[in-house]
């Protein structure tokens, strides 16, 4: 069955303490993983998509990296502004391109 | 340009009301998403469609949910006899081919809340 599983479900760091999400998916055939950002009250924000094992890809201090079984995202010296879900998630291509979801990692960012 | 949009942005509900919600793609995308959120939990998948034919139903949790995207770009999802359990947020993302691992760009949602 194909699954994506974000861990851990909540974070809590102090601004500019450095640290990394994981998604770990089990998927046959990986045509992508994406990551998005959502904030209280609104849709995903897309963030990232990762195609293939090995790479890597930033925007400001978040760089989201990928393997066969899993991705990170690492947030370096991160500010308050960066408190929010963020979700990982794979496409299944079994007669829709829908997205899989984690259930996300609640991050706060304490000044 | 402009991005998703959907409405109602919230929405009450008496047990057994029907509801309409209604979703508005980027403009050109030819493929339109839908997805139910619990609170603390990821999006999952309800229908999907390419222009105007529904391709897969399968998330659709039952008989009383119905989408629609006739002209193949706005989009609505129908639910008849609300229930409890139907109280999430609605989201709605749109893609710009029907590509595999195509970007899916979400709007900013719909709470139902089923009193």
């Amino acid at each position: 069955e194909d699954q994506v599983t974000q861990s851990p479900e909540a974070l809590r760091l102090q601004e500019g303490e450095s640290s990394s999400l994981n998604c770990s998916y089990t998927v046959s055939g990986l045509r992508g993983l994406f990551w998005y950002r959502q904030d209280p009250g609104k849709g995903p924000e897309f963030l990232f998509t990762l195609y293939s094992a090995g790479e890597e890809k930033e925007k400001e201090r978040l760089k989201a990296t990928l393997t066969k079984k899993e991705s990170f995202l690492h947030i370096t010296a991160p500010k308050p502004e960066d408190s929010a879900t963020y979700l990982c998630a794979v496409p299944i291509i079994q007669g829709a391109q829908k997205l899989v979801f984690g259930q996300g990692t609640r991050l706060t960012i304490n000044p | 340009g402009a991005g998703v949009s959907q409405s109602p942005r919230y929405k009450v509900a008496k047990r057994g009301q029907d509801v309409a919600l209604r979703c508005d793609p980027i403009s050109g995308h030819v493929s339109l998403f839908w997805y139910q959120q619990a609170l603390g939990q990821g999006p999952e998948f309800l229908t999907y469609f390419q222009n105007e034919a529904q391709l897969d139903k399968s998330g659709l949790p039952s008989d009383r949910f119905f989408a629609e995207r006739p002209e193949g770009s706005v989009s609505t999802l129908k639910i008849q006899r609300t229930q409890q359990e139907d109280s999430a947020v609605y989201l709605c993302a749109s893609s710009a081919r029907r590509l595999a691992g195509e970007t899916q760009y979400f709007g900013p949602g719909t709470r139902l809340l089923v009193l």
